[in-house]
């Protein structure tokens, strides 16, 4: 079935190193790839996304690169700092009756360590 | 806080109670979801729906139900023959959904403790 992998579930990193979240996904007509972050018991929030059409996106220390071929796509963090520490959620959209779905993975707990 | 609502925060029902959790958006979006979101688990998608008194099942649709009367509200009722259903609860929305997918944006959640 349809599905979104993603790795790693944990990450730890020191502050000021890059963090990199990797997924898959297994629909090939997913267009639409966006990540979320969610801080402890809050809502998701959108941080970064990038569609089909595009290799790579950047938006200030935050990146996400898309390799259709291979049916992959990440996100990067530069220079983390502690405030970056939350869940990250990787998601890909599918056609279904007309419409789009989302499937999210299952997410990766960042800590950026001072 | 986003346009949309979600209430209460936190919800404790018995077992073998159904109980609704509501989802109010003011975004004037056409398009509402609702997913389940357990540890380690990602958010799982119950039910959405494109438009006013239309919706579709999602990957884990057993044991809820939902209705889409109006185009801001679209609450979502969680019945006794969910076999599990402590769980946080989200409600997202998004604009019409032409060829491009759109990004969803998401409530606050409601807990949901069943015991």
């Amino acid at each position: 079935g349809e599905n979104v992998e993603q790795h790693p579930s944990t990450l730890s990193v020191q502050e000021g190193d890059s963090a990199v979240i990797k997924c898959t996904y297994s629909d090939s007509a997913s267009n639409y790839f966006p990540w979320y972050k969610q801080e402890l018991g809050k809502r998701p929030q959108l941080i970064i996304d990038i569609r089909s059409n595009v290799g790579e996106k950047k938006d200030q220390r935050i990146a996400v690169t898309l390799n259709k071929t291979a049916k992959h796509f990440s996100l990067h963090i530069t220079e983390t700092q502690p405030e970056d520490s939350a869940v990250y959620f990787c998601a890909a959209s599918i056609a279904a009756s007309g419409t789009y779905k989302y499937i999210f993975g299952t997410g990766t707990r960042l800590k950026v360590l001072a | 806080d986003g346009g949309i609502t979600q209430s209460p925060k936190y919800l404790f029902r018995k077992e073998g109670q159904n109980v609704t959790l509501s989802c109010e958006q003011n975004l004037n979006h056409d398009a509402m979801y609702w997913y389940r979101q357990d540890p380690g688990q990602g958010l799982r998608l119950i039910y959405y729906s494109q438009i006013v008194n239309d919706f579709q099942k999602g990957d884990i649709a057993e044991g809820y139900s939902v209705s889409r009367e109006k185009k801001e509200s679209f609450p979502l009722t969680v019945t006794s023959a969910q076999k599990n259903p402590t769980a946080f609860y989200l409600c997202a929305s998004s604009i019409r959904q032409g060829t491009d997918p759109p990004p969803l944006h998401f409530g606050n959640g409601t807990r949901l403790t069943v015991t």
